[in-house]
């Protein structure tokens, strides 16, 4: 199967500051790829899903200027999470997809303090 | 408004017998459905999928049933090893597989020696 990784596995910020996590496809050339975020012991909500060369579409309800999302190219997606606050900790992950298949990404756990 | 509902949060079963989780959705627009087995603090690992048109599709040891009129989906694992053991979510898009996905509330299964 395709492979997508995410860095940093995991990272603890202040509150207030921005946190940058990135998705890359390893194997494949994503034209579209999908953050989604899961809170403990629910299920995965899509974020928003991300295009190369083009903006980003938002899920009603997900701030588009504090979550930003730049695909700069067909390996590379980035979440920037903006001034960051407690609630927004949570495990963020990213999919691409490749001949039929959302493949996943290991996550991101945000810690906020 | 969940759309795609797993009823079962949690579910044993012996070594060497069969698993069935069960899914239904609600959304008669979708039209590909996948299933996917996560581990704690990792991204979803794809494991099989089946399109609308389709009742059936047979991957080893794991078969998915498509019951379209019922709006019902499950998952049979035979024979369940306890490497099965992990959270199983099912998965609906609308729109072909590069849709964004809507995801069930996930169902815990234990594989017992």
């Amino acid at each position: 199967g395709a492979v997508v990784s995410q860095h940093p596995s995991w990272v603890i910020c202040k509150s207030g500051t921005s946190v940058k996590i990135e998705c890359r496809s390893l194997d494949f050339q994503a034209t579209t790829m999908f953050w989604y975020r899961q809170f403990p012991k629910q299920s995965l909500m899509l974020m928003a899903t991300s295009n190369e060369g083009s903006k980003a579409t938002y899920e009603q309800g997900v701030e588009k200027d504090k979550f930003l999302i730049n695909h700069a190219s067909l390996t590379l997606s980035t979440l920037t999470v903006t001034s960051a606050h407690p609630e927004d900790s949570s495990f963020y992950i990213c999919s691409g997809s490749f001949t039929d298949t959302q493949y996943f990404g290991p996550g991101t756990r945000l810690t906020v303090l | 408004d969940q759309q795609v509902k797993q009823n079962s949060p949690s579910l044993s079963v012996q070594e060497g017998r069969i698993s069935i989780l069960n899914c239904d959705y609600t959304n008669s627009m979708f039209d590909y459905f996948l299933w996917y087995k996560k581990y704690p603090a990792e991204g979803p690992t794809f494991l099989i999928s089946i399109s609308s048109i389709k009742d059936k599709n047979e991957d080893g040891r794991f078969t998915v049933f498509l019951n379209k009129s019922a709006k019902h989906l499950s998952l049979h694992i035979v024979p369940s090893q306890p490497g099965d053991s992990a959270v199983y979510f099912c998965a609906a898009s609308a729109g072909g597989t590069a849709s964004k996905l809507t995801f069930g509330t996930g169902t815990r299964l234990q594989v017992t020696l």
